[in-house]
C-alpha cells in the first residue's frame, strides 16, 4: 500500500510555461488537499475536494486549479508558472471533511523551482 | 485574522525532556494537530487534542487548555531521531486547518 504518491519529485520550469503535479491516494479516503510550504511560513492551503466532483478554494488559489474527476486522483496546475510559485507542494487527504477528529495524511511533496 | 505562534527554533540535549509551546487565534476550534516534520520529508501525525487536558502517548504527550488558546507537545527521554520540526495545527470554524510555521528542533549528544 503506497498511502499517497506525488509526482514529479521535484521540477525546474521556466516561468511561463504549465505545469501539473499529479496526486494518487490509495485508501480510499474522501477529501484530498493541496499545500504549499515556504520557508518561515505555516503550510497553506491552495485548494481542496471534499469528495470526488467537488473542489473548493483555500487561502492562496489565485495562478492554481484543480480537479477531481475520481476519489483517488487530485492533480494540481499551474497555467502559467510565476517565481513566486516557487516552493514545496504538498498532496494531503483525509477519511472525513467535515469531522472534528478527521486527521490529514501527507505526500512525500514535490520540489517546484520557477526561473 | 487567524494565527498560530511557535517558537521557531529549541536546542535540547540527548535524553532530557523538551516542551513546545503553541498559541493560537483561530475562528472557531474544533480540534488542535501535532505534527513531526524531518527535513525534506513530509509531515506526519502525531497527536490529536480537542478537550482541555493531556493526551499521553508513549515518549510524546500534548496538552490543551482552550480558555487560554495553548497547547503544549512535550517530548521525553529525547533521542536524535527526534531531531525535526514540530507543526501545531488548529481546526477552524470552517473545518480547515490553519497551520503554525514550525518550531525546528536540535538535539544535541
Amino acid at each position: 500500500i503506497a498511502g499517497i504518491t506525488q509526482a514529479p519529485t521535484s521540477q525546474i520550469l521556466a516561468a511561463g510555461r504549465r505545469m501539473t503535479l499529479r496526486c494518487t491516494q490509495d485508501m480510499r479516503h474522501n477529501a484530498m488537499y493541496w499545500y504549499r510550504q515556504d520557508l518561515g511560513l505555516g503550510l497553506r492551503l491552495i485548494h481542496y475536494s471534499n469528495t470526488a466532483g467537488t473542489t473548493g478554494k483555500g487561502e492562496v488559489p489565485d495562478g492554481y486549479s484543480v480537479s477531481r474527476a475520481n476519489t483517488d486522483d487530485f492533480p494540481l496546475t499551474l497555467a502559467s508558472a510565476v517565481p513566486s510559485q516557487t516552493s514545496v507542494y504538498f498532496c494531503a487527504s483525509s477519511a472525513l471533511a467535515g469531522e472534528s477528529t478527521d486527521t490529514q495524511y501527507f505526500g512525500p511533496g514535490t520540489r517546484l523551482t520557477v526561473l | 485574522g487567524q494565527n498560530i505562534d511557535q517558537p521557531t527554533e529549541m536546542t535540547a540535549t540527548e535524553g532530557a525532556i523538551v516542551q513546545i509551546n503553541c498559541t493560537y487565534q483561530t475562528s472557531g476550534f474544533n480540534g488542535l494537530f501535532w505534527y513531526q516534520q524531518h527535513a525534506g520529508e513530509a509531515p506526519t501525525f502525531l497527536s490529536y487534542n480537542v478537550l482541555d487536558g493531556l493526551e499521553e502517548k508513549g515518549r510524546f504527550s500534548s496538552f490543551l487548555s482552550r480558555s487560554k488558546g495553548y497547547s503544549y507537545l512535550l517530548l521525553k527521554e529525547l533521542q536524535m531521531k527526534d531531531s525535526a520540526s514540530y507543526l501545531c495545527a488548529v481546526r477552524d470554524s470552517n473545518y480547515q486547518l490553519i497551520w503554525g510555521a514550525g518550531t525546528k528542533l536540535i538535539i544535541k549528544p
